[in-house]
Order: structure tokens, then C-alpha cells, then sequence
């Protein structure tokens, strides 16, 4: 079976500074991972997505996550954070036929 | 390429009555799956059409339904409403069926019932 667990429910971060959402993932299977954000009043957008290969993944909005297999981790990361990152994450696992899923989310909140 | 449309944005219904929404996926997109949303249980899988077809099913009661058509359009039925179906509904769409296809999702359709 697999599972996602999302350790923040709520991040608070001043603007410009750098921010880590964690995740942590079991399976017992192959996994593929992904980072999804979601504004409000707004459906999911992919930031970034995990299938193999390199373990550090860069996505959009200057977003980056490093799959780590031997602490089942995905950990999503950015550098400086801005007003406009606030909304809430999600880390989700494939489980096969377009089945995502989810953690519970982290809302990400950037402090002027 | 437009994105993946979902209507009615807003639903407004009562105890007992039945729904229907829809999904119309990005152009050339053949894999719609539908998800529920809520405060308290997050987002949850409720099922996966992929041509016509549905391939896998999450954990709700079979008052929920869904269906794909020839153009791949999806809609999602949802019979003798609870208060607790209350819900962001997600739509996302898929090129390919496979656990490594990235999906797309629409804005939802929020669903309240009274």
C-alpha cells in the first residue's frame, strides 16, 4: 500500500527567504512523485514530478525536490519565497492508472 | 490548447437529490480521473475512465458513478445526496493511461449541499 504524509500542515515564511515543505512517502512499489500547489479558489498545478532518474527535481516557479530513497523523502524546496507562493502544497504518489494519492497539504503562508 | 474545463463552477443542492458534473478534458487527452476534496478527508480518487472505459475505483459508496464518452468527456453522478458530499470536485485529464503521466486538472466544481 502506499501512503503520503505532509509533517506541516501550516508553514509561515517571510518574504525572500528560504522554505522546505516536507514529505515522506511509503511503498512497495516503484513510485513516482509529484508536488503539486493549488491557489485559492483554483484546481492543481504540477510543479514538479519525480519518475526516475536524478534525484533532484526542478519545476516551475523556481521550486526544486529531492527524492532521497533511503529516507523515503521528497522534500520540496525554494531558495527566497515570494507573496505570490502563498497557497497550500501537496505531495502526491502515483499508484498506478492516473490514481494519485495525496498528502493532507501544507498551506504555505509568505509574511511581507 | 485550452485546459480542462469542469461545469457548473458552483452547485447548489439539497438532501435526497441526485447531481450530475462535467468534464471536458484538454483536446487529444484520453484519461480523465475525478477527485473529491474536502476539509477534513483532503483530496481522495474517486475513479479513472480512459477510453470509455473504468479502470480503477476509489473507496465511495456507489452512489457514486461516472462515465466517459466517445470525445472523452467526462461526467460524474452522485445519487441521494448526503450533507457530507459537500465538496471541491477535481477533474484531471491525461495524454496516455500510466503511473508516470502527468495530470492536468480543471478549477473544480464546488459542491454544497443543504
Amino acid at each position: 500500500a502506499q501512503s503520503v504524509t505532509q509533517l506541516d500542515s501550516q508553514v509561515p515564511v517571510f518574504e525572500e527567504a528560504p522554505v522546505e515543505l516536507r514529505c515522506n512517502y511509503s511503498s512497495s512499489v516503484s513510485v513516482y512523485l509529484f508536488w503539486y500547489v493549488q491557489y485559492p479558489n483554483q484546481g492543481l498545478q504540477l510543479l514538479l514530478k519525480y519518475l526516475s532518474g536524478s534525484t533532484l527535481v526542478k519545476g516551475i516557479n523556481g521550486f526544486e525536490a529531492e527524492f532521497n530513497k533511503s529516507q523515503t523523502s521528497f522534500h520540496l524546496r525554494k531558495p527566497s519565497v515570494h507573496i505570490s507562493d502563498t497557497a497550500e502544497y501537496f505531495c502526491a504518489v502515483n499508484t498506478g492508472a492516473n490514481n494519485l494519492f495525496f498528502g493532507t497539504g501544507t498551506r504555505l503562508t509568505v509574511i511581507p | 490548447k485550452a485546459g480542462v474545463t469542469q461545469t457548473p463552477r458552483y452547485l447548489i443542492k439539497t438532501r435526497g437529490q441526485q447531481v450530475t458534473l462535467s468534464c471536458s478534458p484538454i483536446s487529444g487527452h484520453r484519461s480523465v480521473s475525478w477527485y473529491q476534496q474536502t476539509p477534513g478527508q483532503g483530496l481522495q480518487f474517486l475513479f479513472e475512465y480512459f477510453s470509455e472505459t473504468q479502470r480503477n475505483k476509489g473507496n465511495f459508496p456507489g452512489r457514486f458513478s461516472g462515465r466517459q464518452f466517445s470525445n472523452s468527456r467526462s461526467e460524474m453522478n452522485v445519487s441521494t445526496l448526503e450533507l457530507g458530499d459537500s465538496a471541491l470536485y477535481l477533474c484531471a485529464s491525461s495524454l496516455i493511461a500510466g503511473e508516470d503521466n502527468e495530470q492536468f486538472f480543471g478549477p473544480g466544481t464546488r459542491l454544497t449541499v443543504l
